[in-house]
């Protein structure tokens, strides 16, 4: 089952704040958060690990909550390039490895 | 420069035929991943595989195949048995198999059935 993200789409004006969540049914190992622009390829901005550890941008902000099975992206004095659709990816673990399920995606629309 | 390559970018299918998507990668990664966008939808996940010769299915791999007898290569062929293949395809890669590093993105293949 795919993580749900809210809200689906959201507006902000330069210099505006955002908060992106991300919700699982399933117990959280590790979330990954990726932005896309139309058309292009996802871009990596996060991975939030158990135990606190985080790898990402200096610029990105996160959280992760293992308890409540949830992560939240923090977008700060946004600019007009932070415009695209973000996604939460959840990572489902197996015997094998592991495999990652994504939300259904955040549009954010930045405008002047 | 490493990366993962998609090809083609574009791609058109008359009903009842197979077609293959060719995802390649030169950055050493054990894993590879295939998902399925459509608006609105996400990315779903259809196969991955984790070593050369070895695959799974994922959540929606009705319709589809692959293979990974190379560890640099991972085609998807979308067969007559998806009923719905228009989409845009997205493979990926990372490190290990357990998602501790960031998975890397081609810059995918666009279905259109006609």
């Amino acid at each position: 089952q795919q993580p749900v993200q809210s809200p689906q789409a959201v507006i902000l004006r330069e210099g505006e704040d955002a908060v992106i969540n991300c919700s699982s049914s399933k117990a959280l190992y590790s979330v990954h958060w990726y932005r896309q622009k139309h058309g292009e390829a996802p871009v990596f901005l996060m991975i939030l690990l158990k135990g606190g550890e985080q790898k990402g941008h200096e610029k990105i902000s996160a959280s992760f909550n293992e308890k409540k099975q949830q992560s939240s992206l923090y977008l700060t004095a946004s600019q007009l390039s932070y415009s695209g659709t973000y996604f939460c990816g959840a990572l489902e673990i197996y015997n094998q490895g592991g495999k990652l399920i994504f939300g259904q995606g955040t549009e954010l629309s930045v405008k002047p | 420069d490493g990366g993962i390559t998609q090809s083609p970018k574009y791609l058109f299918r008359k009903e009842g035929q197979n077609v293959t998507l060719s995802c390649e990668q030169n950055l050493n990664h054990d894993a590879m991943y295939w998902y399925r966008q459509d608006p609105g939808q996400g990315l779903r996940l259809i196969y991955y595989s984790q070593i050369v010769n070895d695959f799974q299915k994922g959540d929606i791999a009705e319709g589809y195949s692959v293979s990974r007898e190379k560890k640099e290569s991972f085609p998807l062929t979308v067969t007559s048995a998806q009923k719905n293949p228009t989409a845009f395809y997205l493979c990926a890669s990372s490190i290990g198999r357990d998602f501790s590093h960031e998975a890397f993105f081609g810059q995918g293949t666009r279905l259109t059935v006609v």
